[in-house]
C-alpha cells in the first residue's frame, strides 16, 4: 500500500482561498484524485489526474501535484464547500485514500 | 446517465456474513470496473476491492483478501459484495463506485451507500 497524509482539518473564511494538502513519498510521480464528501452524502469526484475538473465542478476548484505533495485549492470558498475532502492514488493492484480533511468555512 | 443503486441497510450478528448489491441502471455496466469502498463511523474512505464484470476479474485489498468476495451478474447489471466473519469493526457504510476511463479511472459515479451494522 501507499501512505497518504492529509491534515485532519482546515478552516477558511468565506471568499478566501482554501488549500488542502496530501503528502506521500514521491507523490508527484503519481496521479492524484480528489473527492468531496458532504455530511450524509456519497463522495463526489472534484479533481482527476492531478488538476483536471469533471464537468459540473466549479472553476474555483483546482489541483496541483509536485514532489511529495499534492494540493487541492478552492478559491473564493463558499459555505457550500464545507465538506470532507479525500485524496486518492492508484497502485498497481490497489487503491489508497488519504485520511481526509474536514474543511470548515467560517 | 448511469446510476448505481445499492441494497438496503443490514443488521448482522458477529461471525455471520453480509451481501450488499449494487445495480447499475441507465447505461454501460460490463465494461467498467465497479469498486467497493467502506467508511466506518467517523472515519475515512477505505478501498476494499473491485471487479471488471465483462471478464469477472477481481482485485482485493490485502486486509480483506480472506473475507471478501465480489461477483457480478451481467444479465441484471448487478455487482455483489460479500463480507464474511463479521465483527463490530465491520460496522460501516459500504459504497459501490464506478471507475471511468474518461476520468483516468477515477470514481465518477457512486452508489447511495448501504449501512451495515454488526451487533450481538
Amino acid at each position: 500500500s501507499y501512505e497518504l497524509t492529509q491534515p485532519p482539518s482546515v478552516s477558511v473564511s468565506p471568499g478566501q482561498t482554501a488549500s488542502i494538502t496530501c503528502s506521500g513519498n514521491k507523490l508527484g510521480d503519481r496521479y492524484v484524485y480528489w473527492y468531496q464528501q458532504k455530511t450524509g452524502q456519497s463522495p463526489v469526484l472534484v479533481i482527476w489526474q492531478d488538476n483536471r475538473r469533471p464537468s459540473g465542478i466549479p472553476e474555483r476548484f483546482s489541483g496541483s501535484n509536485s514532489g511529495n505533495t499534492a494540493t487541492l485549492t478552492i478559491r473564493q470558498t463558499q459555505p457550500l464547500d464545507e465538506a470532507d475532502y479525500y485524496c486518492q492514488v492508484r497502485n498497481r493492484d490497489s487503491v489508497d485514500f488519504g485520511g481526509g480533511t474536514k474543511l470548515t468555512v467560517l | 446517465q448511469v446510476q448505481l443503486v445499492q441494497s438496503g441497510a443490514e443488521v448482522k450478528k458477529p461471525g455471520s456474513s453480509v451481501e450488499v448489491s449494487c445495480k447499475a441502471s441507465g447505461g454501460a455496466f460490463s465494461n467498467s470496473v465497479i469498486n467497493w469502498v467502506r467508511q466506518a463511523p467517523g472515519h475515512g474512505l477505505e478501498w476494499m476491492g473491485g471487479i471488471f464484470p465483462i471478464s469477472g476479474k477481481t482485485k482485493y485489498a490485502q486486509r480483506f483478501q480472506d473475507r471478501v468476495t465480489i461477483t457480478a451478474d451481467e444479465s441484471s447489471s448487478t455487482v455483489y459484495m460479500t463480507l464474511r466473519s463479521l465483527t463490530s469493526d465491520d460496522t460501516a457504510m459500504y459504497y459501490c463506485a464506478r471507475e471511468a476511463d474518461w476520468v483516468a479511472n477515477a470514481y465518477d459515479i457512486w452508489g447511495q451507500g448501504t449501512t451495515v451494522t454488526v451487533s450481538s
